[in-house]
């Protein structure tokens, strides 16, 4: 029952360079949502996706990049890595049935940019 | 716009005693809310959740938070904390009417319980 899945779970990048964040959940969930998190923050939602094909902004995008190829994956894109995102990243998915309406979260991403 | 509000930035509470994490909302419509639990180094752990119906829902772990909408508050409850219960908490909103879906967390509210 492996849920939402991130890989890796721990980076460290140079400034400058790039890295793509993967995630994909086996619950055949239409939404699917990458967040970060910041201490004292909370959760920053970045992009989400209402499924294959459809992806939107969500408040802090900037330098980030998604792709929705399949229902189960939505790998998150940083393409020119700056000191400014070293945060957790955290993917999330759900089902936006009647009731169904939680997200569930994969154990994240710790980036460290240097 | 919606927002999420944890006014308290930890929570101190000896095992035993009852514990309450407070949560207030904002949102034009009507809400979906959550609470969502962090231990160290993991992900979030979804606890509970209003949908509609009964104002008092019940949870994981025995949890449980009443919706007021009245005073648009959804604060966390357990009877008697246990020192296990020490983590991050989240409350999270989302609008019925948002066909995208989306969540709105509030900052987190650390709870400490001491034996």
């Amino acid at each position: 029952n492996a849920g939402v899945t991130q890989t890796p779970k721990f980076r460290i990048l140079k400034i400058g360079q790039s890295m793509t964040l993967q995630c994909t959940q086996d619950m055949n969930h239409n939404y699917m949502y990458w967040y970060r998190q910041d201490p004292g923050m909370g959760l920053k939602l970045i992009y989400y996706s209402v499924g294959a094909g459809i992806t939107d902004k969500g408040e802090v995008p900037n330098g980030y990049n998604v792709s929705r190829s399949t229902t189960e994956d939505f790998p998150l894109r940083l393409e020119l890595a700056a000191p400014s995102q070293t945060s957790v990243y955290f993917c999330a998915s759900s089902y936006r049935g009647e009731l169904n309406t939680e997200a569930f979260f994969g154990q994240g991403t710790r980036l460290t940019v240097v | 716009a919606q927002s999420v509000a944890q006014p308290e930035d930890q929570v101190n509470v000896a095992e035993g005693n009852p514990l309450t994490v407070k949560c207030t909302y904002s949102v034009s419509g009507n809400p979906y809310l959550f609470w969502y639990v962090q231990y160290p180094n993991r992900g979030l752990q979804f606890l509970l959740k209003y949908i509609t119906g009964d104002n008092l829902v019940k949870g994981s772990y025995g949890f449980e938070a009443e919706f007021n909408k009245s005073q648009t508050s959804f604060h966390l409850k357990k009877p008697s904390a246990l020192v296990s219960d020490s983590a991050l908490y989240f409350c999270a909103v989302s609008l019925t009417t948002d066909s995208w879906g989306k969540f709105q967390f509030g900052a987190g509210t650390q709870v400490v319980v001491t034996p």
